[in-house]
C-alpha cells in the first residue's frame, strides 16, 4: 500500500451543489496532486499543491479548487457540480527527489444526477 | 494531438506469451517516464519508472528512446494475473503545470489460460 489515503470513497451529489474532497498524504511527502479519470480514459491533471501552494494547474475551471495544510494532507473543492464531473478523482503524493515518482491513493467515485 | 499516445487495445494473449506495449509522447522537453498499471476500479499503482539505458525488474523490462519519442513496455511469461490496464506516463514540468504526469489512455492486456 502507498500510504495514501482518500475519504469519502464514494460520493453521490445533485446538479448544482458543492463537494469536498480529502487526501493525506504518504509520511515524507510534501507534493499532492489531484487528478480527474472519467470512464475509459487516463487521469487528468487538475492541480498540483506543494508546500501549501498551488505549483501548477491544468485544464480545469476555476470553481475547481484546493488548499494544502501544514501536514500536507489537502482538500479539493469543486463548486457548481455538473453532470460531466462524474468520475473517479485521485489524489497522489510526491516527494520533490529522484524521479519525482507519484504515489496514488485509491480514489474517491463522485457521482453526479 | 495528445501529448501521450498508446494503442488501447485490448490485447489478448494467452499465458506464457511475451506481450509488447508501446507509447509515444510529443514533448520533447519530457524529463521521467513510468508505466501503472491499474485494476478495473481501482487507483493506478506505478509499475516501474523508465531510464534511457532500459531498465528490468523480474519480467517486466522498459525501455526509453528519447531521440524517437518513444517508450515500451515488455512482459515476459505472462501470468493471469498481469490483466489489467497500463498506462504510458510522462512528466514535463513547467511553469504551468508544475511536476504534473500526463497519461496515455492505457493499454488493456487480458491473460487467458
Amino acid at each position: 500500500e502507498t500510504g495514501v489515503t482518500q475519504s469519502p470513497t464514494h460520493l453521490i451529489k445533485t446538479r448544482g451543489q458543492q463537494v469536498t474532497l480529502r487526501c493525506s498524504s504518504q509520511s515524507g511527502h510534501n507534493t499532492v496532486s489531484w487528478y480527474q479519470q472519467a470512464l475509459g480514459q487516463g487521469p487528468q491533471f487538475i492541480f498540483q499543491y506543494y508546500r501549501e501552494e498551488e505549483n501548477g494547474r491544468g485544464n480545469f475551471p476555476p470553481r475547481f479548487s484546493g488548499l494544502q495544510f501544514p501536514n500536507y494532507s489537502s482538500e479539493l473543492n469543486v463548486n457548481a457540480l455538473e453532470l460531466d464531473d462524474s468520475a473517479l478523482y485521485l489524489c497522489a503524493s510526491s516527494a520533490r527527489t529522484g524521479n519525482y515518482e507519484q504515489y496514488f491513493g485509491p480514489g474517491t467515485r463522485l457521482t453526479v444526477t | 494531438r495528445k501529448e501521450v499516445e498508446q494503442d488501447p487495445g485490448p490485447f489478448n494473449v494467452p499465458e506464457g506469451a511475451t506481450v509488447a506495449f508501446n507509447c509515444t509522447y510529443s514533448n520533447s522537453a519530457s524529463q521521467s517516464f513510468f508505466w501503472y498499471r491499474q485494476d478495473c476500479r481501482k487507483e493506478p499503482k506505478l509499475l516501474m519508472s523508465v531510464y534511457s539505458s532500459g531498465n528490468e525488474d523480474g519480467r517486466f523490462t522498459a525501455q526509453l528512446n528519447r531521440a524517437s519519442q518513444y517508450i515500451s513496455l515488455l512482459i515476459r511469461d505472462s501470468k493471469l494475473s498481469d490483466s489489467a490496464t497500463y498506462l504510458c506516463v510522462v512528466n514535463s514540468p513547467d511553469s504551468n503545470s508544475g511536476y504534473a504526469l500526463n497519461f496515455g489512455k492505457g493499454t488493456s492486456l487480458l491473460v487467458t489460460p
